[in-house]
Formats: C-alpha cells, sequence, structure tokens
C-alpha cells in the first residue's frame, strides 16, 4: 500500500510567523486530503488536493502528484492554529474507492 | 446541515465485554469509513461500506471486529470480547462518492479496564 511521511514532525512558532509542512507519499494518488485535528480531537478538513495549488484564507495547499509531495502552508499563524496537521492519501494506487491512509501528522504548536 | 456524528461520545468498559459504536453519516453520503486512533498516531483505516455491503473490511484486525450498515446509512462497530488493547479513539467518516472528499466525526473514546 502507499505510504505516507509528514515532515516535521513537531514544530513550534510564535504568533505571527509563517510556516510549511510537507507531505510525501510513495505512488501515485488520486486523492489527497489535509486536515487539523484540533486539541479536541476533532478531524477537520482543510483541502482535497490531488494536484495543483488551493487557498483558503491564512491557508494554502499545493500538491506535485508527478513528484508524490504536497505541501501545505500557513501565513501569520495565530494560537488556534495550533494542533495536529495530518496528510492522508488512498491506501492502494490506481484510483478507485478506497479508505485512507494516513501519516504521523505534524504536532504544531503557535506560542502567542 | 449536520456533520457525522458518532455516539457513545466516550465509552468505558471492562475487559471481556461487548461494545456497540454508532456512526450516523451526513444526511445522502453513499460511502462510510471506520479508523481506529491510538494516542499519538495518525487514524487507521478498519472498514469502507459503500451503500449496505463492506467493500473492504481488510483493515478490522480481527473477528472480535464487526461492521454492519443495513440500511445504507448508519453504522455501528461490534467488539466482542473487548481486550484492554482495544482502547482507542474510534472515528467514523463519509463522503459523498467514494473517492470524494471524507468528513470525519467527532470519534468515540473507548477505555477498556
Amino acid at each position: 500500500g502507499i505510504q505516507v511521511e509528514q515532515s516535521p514532525p513537531d514544530l513550534i512558532l510564535q504568533e505571527g510567523a509563517n510556516s510549511t509542512l510537507r507531505c510525501n507519499f510513495s505512488d501515485s494518488v488520486n486523492n489527497l486530503q489535509w486536515f487539523h485535528q484540533n486539541p479536541w480531537g476533532q478531524l477537520i478538513n482543510l483541502f482535497y488536493i490531488p494536484s495543483g495549488t488551493k487557498q483558503n484564507g491564512r491557508l494554502s495547499a499545493t500538491t506535485v502528484a508527478t513528484e508524490r509531495y504536497s505541501l501545505l502552508y500557513i501565513s501569520s499563524s495565530q494560537t488556534t492554529d495550533s494542533g495536529v496537521y495530518f496528510c492522508a492519501a488512498p491506501r492502494h494506487s490506481g484510483g478507485g474507492a478506497d479508505g485512507l491512509t494516513f501519516g504521523k501528522g505534524t504536532h504544531l504548536i503557535i506560542q502567542p | 446541515g449536520a456533520g457525522v456524528s458518532q455516539t457513545p461520545s466516550n465509552k468505558v468498559t471492562e475487559k471481556g465485554k461487548y461494545v456497540e459504536l454508532r456512526c450516523d453519516p451526513i444526511s445522502g453520503h453513499t460511502a462510510l469509513y471506520w479508523y481506529r486512533q491510538s494516542l499519538g498516531q495518525g487514524p487507521e483505516f478498519l472498514i469502507y461500506f459503500q451503500g449496505t455491503g463492506a467493500a473492504d473490511d481488510s483493515g478490522l484486525p480481527n473477528d472480535r471486529f464487526f461492521a454492519v450498515r443495513p440500511e445504507g446509512s448508519v453504522s455501528t462497530l461490534k467488539i466482542q470480547r473487548t481486550e484492554r488493547g482495544d482502547s482507542a479513539v474510534y472515528l467514523c467518516a463519509s463522503s459523498a462518492n467514494p473517492t470524494g472528499s471524507q468528513y470525519f466525526g467527532p470519534g468515540t473514546r473507548l477505555l477498556v479496564l
């Protein structure tokens, strides 16, 4: 199955800083999602981005499918951005319906 | 509209007991997924339903775990003879189509004493 690796595992920043989180995946995918897990454990959808670039407010994401990586950018960080950010891809390559395989996440702490 | 809901929010049980965890997907979503998340880890896939049938149950850890979705909407994850190692957060997700974005519920925190 597809392997997903995320970096860095931990990141501590001051409020207002920018950050880039990386996700590498081991094979071609037709689905790539970024999630934010808040301190209460809720997984919040950020982006569905199998390729290309999307932006939503202070967050943006880029997936370069041919090179098997995706980046999540957070600009002007706020304390509410703290939590764990997960990248997830289908368990198997080749398209079709599938469960997701998750990376181990990036634990982001934004200090005031 | 309403998101994915899961009940109970928390469940404490004793080793050897039987538990049922319920998931209500987003209305109209045909695909439903169960995952399990242990502390400090990402969610791990358990089973996927398309309609009423289990399209892929290869993530279920053993035959003590079973899930149903009899009418193609609500799903129940059933765990028999619970073990302490079953303690985790059980997450449910749904999507409007099999390759679309998955939306997660708040999870059920299961503690087996």
